[in-house]
């Protein structure tokens, strides 16, 4: 009940395309939900979060699609750039629990010009 | 400088050898975490702490242990390192807002091999 599934685990995309990547959780008592970006040689830093009061965020290129009832939420980077090249991890915590993330299992991100 | 900072960033150490893992950080942050990371499994959560007097066991905490010297340095003990501890490991820190969770903040990292 503790698991964050991600997908897909390796994601090639054009320059200018749509990257999109999903996760899904169980535990119920979740209440935030950031999406860290991780490149080589470094450490995850967050990208954008969410909290399940809202449906949607949007931040620049990147945008956060929640879905409360299904237990998903996406990640969708439009006009996908080189740059963005990276691996995303998905991740999930409650109040009150330390702020103890959940990861998933990361995305490679691979944007070809 | 960075804001959360561990040494060392890469070890080779044997099979049966104790090896310290060193965080420390200048964010002001509460709490503090050590992270594993491995190919397809993403980061599990090994350690973390609240204060100097708090320490509690994470998601893969058996071979390892912590020891939190004061607010900005948090360290992680391989007692006797084995192979299969061979991985990226991370500390990271964060603090909260009106009880909400908020950002974490990760280190560069440290690269363990056990061979």
């Amino acid at each position: 009940q503790q698991q964050v599934k991600q997908s897909p685990q390796s994601l090639i995309v054009q320059k200018g395309g749509i990257s999109i990547i999903n996760c899904a959780y169980e535990n119920t008592a979740f209440d935030y939900f950031p999406w860290y970006q991780q490149f080589p040689g470094k450490g995850p830093a967050l990208l954008i979060a969410i909290r399940p009061d809202v449906s949607e965020k949007k931040e620049g290129r990147f945008t956060i699609s929640f879905n409360k009832s299904a237990k998903q939420f996406s990640l969708h980077i439009m006009d996908s750039q080189p740059g963005d090249s990276a691996t995303y991890f998905c991740a999930a915590s409650f109040s009150g629990g330390y702020n103890k993330l959940i990861f998933g299992a990361g995305t490679r991100l691979a944007v070809h010009p | 400088d960075a804001d959360v900072t561990q040494t060392p960033r890469n070890r080779i150490t044997k099979t049966g050898k104790r090896i310290m893992l060193e965080c420390s950080q200048t964010k002001g942050h509460d709490r503090m975490y050590w992270y594993r990371q491995d190919p397809g499994l993403g980061l599990r959560l090994i350690y973390y702490s609240f204060d100097v007097k708090d320490i509690n066991k994470g998601e893969i905490s058996d071979g390892y242990s912590v020891s939190r010297q004061a607010q900005a340095k948090f360290s992680l003990s391989l007692e006797s390192a084995i192979p299969n501890q061979t991985a990226l490991y991370f500390c990271a820190t964060s603090d909260t807002r009106q009880g909400q969770n908020t950002e974490a903040f990760f280190g560069q990292g440290t690269r363990l091999t056990v061979v």
